[in-house]
């Protein structure tokens, strides 16, 4: 039972537009979420996060929104870059779990030039 | 600092063999975490330590592994007994006590069991 889902396989972006990654998560004890970016080859980088206490957090190009009600969350990158292109991990925690993440899926993104 | 570094980074066994994989973290990071990841799926939890104390195993960690971090500082992560379903990508990550923005994962160990 999938308790942080990522129901995007991929997206496909022009470079200069936005791109939009999603996450639904199920458990209501969530109180922090994080999103990864992942190149071949390399472990996940830590990109952004956002406590439950917030409904959005900013950083640079990055913004991601969090709906507590509709457990759901998104990443928003603007404007996209060819640099982008990666696999974008969702992740979930509660304080009381001692840090342990829970990862969706992934989602690949692809920014074409 | 060079981050987290894991070694090896490749590895091929045959099914039955033991393997030890190793995690050096970011020296100042308290925590060190012990993830897997196989095709298709975002990294599971395995297990975490707090300075050589291991606080938390995940189901996921049958008796057949075991991980260790003898003096706080660098890790090790064993399976015992290899069967072709331990075949994955195992991630190591390091975080200071209160770190909640986010793990320093290092580039993984991939293991292959044949």
């Amino acid at each position: 039972d999938q308790q942080v889902k990522q129901n995007s396989p991929s997206l496909s972006v022009q470079e200069g537009r936005i791109s939009i990654l999603n996450c639904d998560y199920t458990n209501s004890m969530f109180d922090y979420f994080l999103w990864y970016k992942k190149y071949p080859a390399e472990g996940p980088t830590f990109l952004i996060s956002i406590s439950s206490i917030k409904d959005k957090n900013e950083d640079g190009r990055f913004t991601v929104f969090l709906n507590k009600s509709a457990k759901h969350l998104s990443l928003h990158i603007v404007p996209s870059q060819p640099g982008d292109s990666a696999v974008y991990f969702c992740a979930a925690s509660s304080l009381g779990s001692q840090g342990n993440l829970i990862f969706g899926k992934g989602t690949k993104l692809s920014v074409k030039p | 600092d060079t981050g987290v570094s894991q070694n090896p980074r490749h590895k091929i066994t045959k099914r039955g063999q033991n393997v030890t994989f190793r995690c050096d973290p970011i020296s100042e990071h308290n925590r060190l975490y012990w993830y897997r990841q196989t095709l298709g799926q975002g990294p599971e939890f395995l297990t975490y330590f707090q300075n050589e104390a291991q606080l938390e195993k995940s189901r996921l960690l049958s008796d057949r592994f075991s991980a260790e971090r003898p003096k706080g500082s660098f890790s090790t992560l064993e399976i015992q007994r290899t069967e072709q379903g331990d075949s994955a990508m195992y991630l190591c990550a390091s975080s200071l006590l209160q770190g909640l923005d986010g793990y320093t994962f290092g580039s993984g160990t991939r293991l292959t069991v044949v």
